[in-house]
Formats: structure tokens, sequence, C-alpha cells
């Protein structure tokens, strides 16, 4: 069964720094699709950044990247020049598409505190 | 497009009342997905639809809960009786097979409280 672990229950930050949080993922398929979501305190949650399990380019948006190591099953985020908005809980999610379903599977999460 | 709208936003209940729980996905979109999440098990799938037919009901907790999609732009996630412990907040969220269906999109959530 694919499991998704996020290690670190919570980390914090000096505004304008930089922060990687980190997520590992156990799966036996090949093709598959990996996100990080993130949840401030009004509770909505909002896509971050999505990467395809067959890119070896590593997905950017504006301050937010990811390091996508394929064979070592690892999507870390990293956030540069972090802001206050920023502090929120991060969730990494992971989905398999070889059976034709479309299921999430959601790590625990990471509850980010960016200090002025 | 207004994004995935569920109603209410917050409910207070009594237990053993019935819940109905509401969403609107995004138009267009052909998968809906019901989650809840909850301080102790996280973010869990309830049941997904396709085209309004339920594809997946294995994370549905028991026959309390049960959900409808009778069309393609309405889902309800009903729970009767409820239960103190059923109290979480639960999301919808909507993606579309024409374009990068991995993605979902959520709706704000409702939260819910049955005393």
């Amino acid at each position: 069964a694919q499991t998704v672990t996020q290690s670190q229950p919570e980390m914090s930050v000096q505004e304008a720094e930089t922060v990687t949080l980190s997520c590992t993922y156990d799966t036996s398929e090949n093709n598959y699709y990996l996100f990080w979501y993130k949840q401030p305190p009004s509770r909505q949650m909002i896509l971050v950044i999505r990467q395809e399990a067959y890119k070896q380019q590593n997905a950017t948006e504006n301050r937010f990247s990811v390091n996508f190591q394929k064979a070592a099953k690892s999507f870390s985020l990293k956030i540069s020049d972090s802001q206050l908005g920023d502090t929120a809980m991060y969730f990494c999610a992971f989905m398999e598409t070889s059976s034709g379903t479309y299921k999430y599977i959601f790590g625990t999460g990471t509850r980010l505190k960016v200090l002025a | 497009d207004a994004g995935v709208i569920q109603s209410p936003r917050h409910e207070v209940t009594e237990m053993g009342q019935e819940v109905t729980l509401r969403c609107k996905p995004i138009s267009g979109h052909d998968y809906l997905f019901w989650y809840r999440q909850t301080m102790m098990r996280g973010l869990e799938l309830l049941i997904y639809f396709n085209n309004n037919v339920p594809i997946d009901d294995s994370g549905m907790p028991e026959d309390r809960f049960s959900a409808k999609m009778p069309n393609a732009s309405f889902s309800t996630l009903k729970i009767q009786p409820s239960e103190p412990r059923d109290s979480a907040v639960y999301f919808c969220a909507s993606s579309y097979i024409r374009g990068p269906q991995e993605t979902q999109y959520f709706g704000p959530g409702t939260r819910l409280l049955v005393l």
C-alpha cells in the first residue's frame, strides 16, 4: 500500500529566510503524481505545487520549488524568501494513476510558522 | 469561476440528529471527492464520484454515512444519526478529466460539531 510520511510535525523560519519541508513516500508504481497543499488557519486547502513522476525536472512556482528524488522516493518543498503569509499546515500528497483511480494519499502535515 | 462551494460552513448539532452537508463542484469537473479531517486521523478520503457515479466508498466509516450525487453540479454527504465522534472538518474537492485531472480543487470545508 502507498504511504506518505512527513517527519517534521512543526517547523519555524525567520521571515525572508529559506525553509525545506520533507516528504517521503512508498510505492511500487512508476507513474504517479505528487503534490504539496497549503492549509492556512482559514482551513482552505490550496494547491502549492505538483510534480509528475515521469518528469525529471523539478517543479517550481515562484518562491516554491521541489526537490524530487524518484529513486529515493523523496519529495521536499523549498520555500524561499519566506513570508508571514506562508504560515500554515503543509500537506504532501501522492496519487498513482495506473489503476485508473484518482485517490490522494495525504501525509500527516507539517505546521510551518514564519517568524517576523 | 467560483471554485468549489460547500454549505453550510459551520454546523452545530446534537447527537442523534441528521446532518446534511452540501457541495457544488467547479463547473465542468467530473470527479468529486469527500474528505474528513480530524486531528487524530488527518485527512481521510470518504468517497469519490466520477460522472455522478460512486466509484469508491471504502472510506465511508459506517452505515450512518451516505453520499449522493444526483447531478453533475451537486452532491450531499449525510450523517444519520450523528455522533460526537463525527465532529470534524468535511471537505469536498473536484477535478476534471479533460485537464490535469490529477489536481483536485478543494472547497472551504464544513466544520461540524456534534454535541
